[in-house]
């Protein structure tokens, strides 16, 4: 249980388009949605959080105008690249938590979507 | 601010040894969690530990979590090649609530050779 699933895996676009990256919880209901972005050989920053019906909260540094974040229903949140440029490439990863399944799989993470923008 | 400090960056070893990485933490929080990162892979989750003195064992991986140090290790005995990947800790939101997301260590880059 707690899968979420998250598409594209991978995404190569020219810079100045823009790129919608989905997550969807497969077999629960996810109020909250984690985003993180990894760059090569580094460590996983959160950059925002979503609640559903709600504004996301954003990381310090993390442009909200640039990175947005739409979590309109219960199952799925979406992060659109917007104006994407090369410094943007990176693999983004979504997460979750599902209650019930806390204590023994604690966050769920999504099979992340690596973008390439050249 | 929370940091979470993991040490060795980068571990390489031969298969048949036991090592430790360390994860410190800079705040009161009673979640920690261990994930396993292959090349170009999402994250999978190794262990969940939430209260002091936790500990819990996985094959020839072992975790434990001493809160009032705010340090967990990961163990591993007698290691084989397939362990080779990177692993990271994170810390959670404070007990009570809240929601925010996990704060992660740098990783540990561990390459297991034959």
């Amino acid at each position: 249980g707690a899968v979420v699933s998250q598409h594209p895996s991978w995404v190569i676009c020219k810079s100045g388009t823009s790129v919608k990256i989905e997550c969807r919880s497969l077999d629960f209901q996810a109020t909250t949605m984690f985003w993180y972005r990894q760059f090569p050989k580094q460590s996983l920053m959160l950059m925002a959080t979503s609640n559903e019906g709600s504004k996301a909260t954003y990381e310090q540094g993390v442009e909200k105008d640039k990175f947005l974040i739409n979590h309109a229903s219960l199952t799925l949140s979406t992060l659109t690249v917007t104006s994407a440029h090369p410094e943007d490439s990176s693999f983004y990863i979504c997460s979750t938590k599902a209650s019930r399944a806390l204590v023994r799989y604690g966050y769920t993470f999504g099979s992340g979507t690596r973008l390439t923008v050249v | 601010e929370l940091k979470v400090e993991q040490n060795p960056l980068f571990l390489s070893m031969q298969e048949g040894k036991n090592y430790t990485i360390y994860c410190n933490y800079s705040t009161t929080s009673d979640r920690l969690y261990w994930y396993r990162q292959d090349p170009g892979k999402s994250l999978e989750s190794l262990f969940v530990l939430l209260s002091n003195g936790a500990v819990k064992q996985e094959g020839r991986l072992m975790a434990s979590l001493d809160t009032k140090a705010r340090l967990s290790t990961l163990h591993i005995t007698a290691a084989v090649h397939d362990l080779s990947a990177t692993y990271f800790c994170a810390v959670g939101p404070y007990s009570g609530g809240g929601a925010d997301g996990l704060t992660f260590g740098k990783g540990t880059h561990l390459i297991i050779q034959p």
